[in-house]
């Protein structure tokens, strides 16, 4: 079946506009992840939703990172004033909660200029 | 201040001998271990997992230990192929949230033909 998808795959932004990361998660995984990784260090978690409510986003580094899950499938990041160091890949997980296991998508490379 | 670490950035081994990746917590209260692998330009894999109350587990060549009194766990693979090559990731979680998964920062394993 299909796996989790991302777009774009690539984003290049400059500092201050807004942009908008797409991920498609495994059909019928309730649980969605967003995880940040910057060059040279492993996925960093961001928030993760149960259904289409957050049930935790204490990773989301501030208030420019805002993401919904409306229909508790598809999720969007949204991070506002993009800011140079918010350069890195984006990386979505779905599973099926708890200790199951997370799929990940291939991610989306954001480079803010 | 990282929770997961893993101070070995790469590790060469020869095709057919052993592979061992290491990995250090400082969060006494990790429940869940996980090792994921990761190919360029791909989302990470799951590889296997373990849980706090066993000190071993063991999926075909890949088999994972871990000492809790230490906080030290080692992923072993054997025999090591070179499709194997990759950034293989050690990663955590608590037991009040299995879903927020702490991850540490990757080593790069070359396995050489």
């Amino acid at each position: 079946g299909a796996g989790v998808s991302q777009t774009p795959s690539n984003k290049v932004t400059e500092k201050g506009k807004y942009v908008e990361l797409r991920c498609d998660p495994i059909s019928g995984h309730t649980a969605l992840y967003w995880y940040r990784q910057s060059l040279g260090q492993g996925p960093e978690f961001l928030i993760y939703f149960q259904g289409t409510g957050a049930a935790d986003d204490s990773g989301l580094p501030n208030d420019r990172f805002f993401a919904v899950r409306p229909e508790g499938s598809v999720s969007t990041l949204k991070i506002q004033r993009t800011e140079r160091g918010d350069s890195a890949v984006y990386l979505c997980a779905s599973s099926d909660g708890g200790i199951g296991t997370q799929y990940f998508g291939p991610g989306t490379r954001l480079l803010v200029l | 201040d990282q929770q997961v670490k893993q101070n070995s950035p790469s590790l060469s081994v020869q095709e057919g001998r052993i592979s061992i990746l290491n990995c250090d917590y400082t969060n006494s209260m990790f429940d869940y271990f996980l090792w994921y692998k990761k190919y360029p330009a791909e989302g990470p894999t799951f590889l296997i997992s373990i849980s706090s109350i066993k000190d071993k587990n063991e999926d075909g060549r890949f088999t994972v230990f871990l000492n809790k009194s230490a906080k030290h766990l080692s992923l072993h693979i054997v025999p090591s192929q070179p499709g194997d090559s990759a950034v293989y990731f050690c990663a955590a979680s608590l037991k009040t949230s299995y879903d927020k998964v702490i991850f540490g920062p990757g080593t790069s394993l070359s396995v050489i033909p």
